[in-house]
């Protein structure tokens, strides 16, 4: 079936511009994550949905940043002002939220540049 | 102290060689511990977990957690040049159901020399 899938792949923006990634999680994964992918500090929590419940902002780095997810599907992150260190690739993954183990898959990352 | 240390490498070995990758870790409530593969432009994908201490084995690949040492190790026997990748460990505190966010080490950069 299909996998997670992000959108734009890639994105160059200017400092201070903001910026909306999506994700498209896998149908009936009811959990949502997003993770910060960069060369420094490797791979960092953001953010989680996890139904209907409020999600856990505990990972964001600043105010600039937020998500929501609409439907209990699609979700939107969104960097307001950006700066160049927000440069990094960043990952959505989803699971079932079902058994002991729960996997979380992968997409395949947007690729955020600023300049 | 990173809740998770892990050598980034590179990491360079000759096909067929036994290749071993390791973390250590510092929070006594982790309770799963998972193996994530990342291939170079890809998102990682889950090669294996284990919950609390103990081996598991999966084809060419074990996995082993000693909790007393807060370690953990994956070793691939006869490495292959497709193995070549970003391993990355991770650990959760949650048990049951969703994992919650995953901890993640740097990951060790692996090449499999034909």
């Amino acid at each position: 079936g299909a996998g997670v899938s992000q959108s734009p792949s890639n994105k160059v923006t200017e400092k201070g511009k903001d910026v909306e990634l999506r994700c498209d999680p896998i149908s009936g994964h009811t959990a949502l994550y997003w993770y910060r992918q960069s060369l420094g500090q490797g791979l960092e929590f953001l953010i989680y949905f996890q139904g209907n419940s409020a999600p856990d902002k505990s990972g964001l780095p600043s105010d600039r940043f937020s998500a929501e997810r609409t439907g209990g599907s699609v979700s939107t992150l969104t960097i307001q002002r950006t700066q160049q260190e927000d440069s990094a690739v960043y990952l959505c993954a989803s699971s079932r939220d079902r058994g002991r183990f729960d996997t979380q898959y992968f997409g395949p990352g947007t690729r955020l540049t600023v300049l | 102290q990173k809740e998770v240390e892990q050598d980034p490498g590179p990491l360079s070995v000759p096909e067929g060689a036994i290749v071993s990758l390791n973390c250590t870790y510092s929070n006594s409530a982790f309770q799963y511990f998972m193996w994530y593969r990342q291939y170079s432009r890809k998102g990682p994908e889950l090669l294996m977990y284990t919950y609390s201490s103990g081996n598991k084995e999966d084809g060419r690949f074990t996995a082993q957690v000693d909790k007393s040492s807060k370690y953990i190790s994956l070793f691939i026997r006869d490495s292959q040049p497709s193995d070549s990748a970003t391993y990355l460990c991770a650990m959760s505190r949650n048990y049951g159901g969703s994992q919650g966010n995953l901890i993640f080490g740097k990951g060790t950069k692996l090449s499999v020399k034909p």
